[in-house]
């Protein structure tokens, strides 16, 4: 089964702060995705990375950005937290392109203050 | 903006009755997702179909994708607490890699 792992499943910040949220795969996913979900609003995407290095903007990749330095570890990085950060992530891989299905992480919940 | 809806948002019924739930859209899609999420965790796939009047069944859920490729429908039969859940659907287009979501269905099965 594919294991994605997020490093943390509860953070508290300070508003400013920079925020570290790390993923990885141990399957060999070529695509990563880091998503955000809130209440009625569904999934949304952020940010997704589909080779090394390689990132693309997501729907609301504003106050976000993305590293992928090797293919098993994409991080999403919040320069500077704010409180309307607060949700939860969610990261997830998948092995090729459109259709091929989704394997999440348990998600973290970012509580920022 | 392309959108998915699902109906209902929420839903919360006896154990062993029956329930539909419905994701619609004015776009097509080549492909249509349905996961659902327990509290604490992350949303696992259940089912995909491709094919416009694709029935899939797993156990008591069935999945329908629309003729027309524009909507879908889960249906469960006889449902137990195990099946509480939010239930996503998601939609994929061409050669796009993100998926369009809908909101979710909320389902609580009480014993």
């Amino acid at each position: 089964d594919v294991k994605v792992t997020q490093s943390s499943r509860y953070l508290v910040k300070r508003t400013g702060e920079k925020v570290f949220l790390e993923c990885v795969q141990d399957m060999d996913h070529e695509n990563m995705f880091w998503y955000r979900q809130d209440p009625g609003l569904g999934l949304r995407l952020i940010y997704f990375s589909y080779d090394v290095k390689m990132k693309e903007k997501g729907d609301i990749p504003e106050g976000y950005s993305v590293s992928r330095e090797k293919k098993e570890r994409f991080s999403l990085i919040l320069e500077s937290a704010s409180t309307n950060q607060t949700s939860m992530y969610l990261c997830a891989s998948s092995w090729g392109g459109l259709g091929s299905p989704l394997h999440f992480g348990n998600g973290t919940r970012l509580t920022v203050t | 903006t392309q959108l998915l809806e699902q109906s209902p948002q929420f839903l919360s019924i006896q154990e062993g009755e029956n329930l539909t739930v419905y994701c619609n859209s004015s776009s097509v899609f080549s492909s249509l997702q349905w996961y659902r999420q327990e509290p604490g965790e992350g949303p696992v796939l259940l089912v995909t179909v491709v094919t416009g009047g694709e029935v899939k069944k797993l156990k008591r859920l069935t999945f329908q994708f629309g003729d027309a490729r524009k909507d879908s429908s889960l249906h469960i039969t006889a449902a137990q607490p195990g099946d509480t859940g939010l239930y996503l659907c998601a939609g994929g287009q061409g050669s796009n890699y993100q998926l369009i979501w809908g909101a979710g269905t909320k389902l609580i099965i009480k014993p």
